[in-house]
């Protein structure tokens, strides 16, 4: 079965370009989630979504950061301008529900901003 | 608040020898989901075991044993007779019944295995 499926695996890019991150979770999985890891913060939940439709954005830092899935398959972040403290891995999982399932995570984005 | 803690930062065991990593977490809520996640070298994060906070029966997988113990908030996993490919760094995780989606991490406890 195919995992969780996200890309690119690396980008390196300039302070103030636009980054996209894309994401493609497990068929048939209701649940989509954005993770961010750093070494200061730890892994922090950055938003998720449910069928498609955003639940809980509050873990997104700030305006330069949106995410929009539009549809069952595919997910995007989005950093626009962006900045060298943004510079993380980022990681996207899916699970069919919520409560006791686990969350499949992909193999994560190493975002860096020079 | 809710919060869970892996005081160990970094353990470094010889091959074959047994491991425990801690996990102690925290939250006034009754019902909620402990993970274990394994984050090899290679960066990937992959789900280990869920428990749910009305189970406490202890499980084996192999290796890999889990003890969760409401009266004192832990949920400490072993790992027995380690190998080198046990080197990763370990993750334990909450979640909440009534707060969604969240998972809520420790900071990871990273082991070594030496040969």
């Amino acid at each position: 079965d195919a995992g969780v499926i996200q890309s690119p695996r690396h980008e390196v890019t300039e302070m103030g370009q636009e980054v996209t991150l894309r994401c493609k979770p497990i068929s048939g999985h209701d649940y989509l989630f954005w993770y961010r890891q750093t070494m200061m913060r730890g892994l922090e939940l950055l938003i998720y979504f449910n069928n498609n439709v955003p639940i809980d954005d509050s873990g997104m830092p700030e305006d330069r950061f949106s995410a929009k899935m539009p549809n069952a398959s595919f997910s995007t972040l989005k950093i626009q301008p962006s900045e060298p403290r943004d510079s993380a891995v980022y990681f996207c999982a899916s699970s069919p529900t919520l409560r006791d399932q686990p969350q499949h995570f992909g193999d994560g984005t190493r975002l860096s901003i020079l | 608040a809710q919060k869970v803690t892996q005081a160990q930062t970094e353990i470094s065991v010889v091959e074959k020898e047994d491991v425990t990593l801690d996990c102690v977490y925290e939250t006034r809520d009754t019902t909620y989901y402990l993970f274990w996640y394994k984050q090899p070298p290679s960066g990937e994060l992959v789900f280990l075991i869920r428990r749910n906070s009305f189970d406490e029966q202890n499980e084996i997988s192999g290796r890999y044993s889990w003890n969760f113990q409401k009266s004192t908030s832990s949920f400490n996993f072993t790992i027995t007779a380690s190998q080198v490919v046990d080197s990763a760094v370990y993750f334990c995780a909450l979640r909440l019944y009534n707060q969604g989606g969240k998972l809520i991490f420790g900071q990871g406890t990273e082991l070594s295995v030496k040969p």
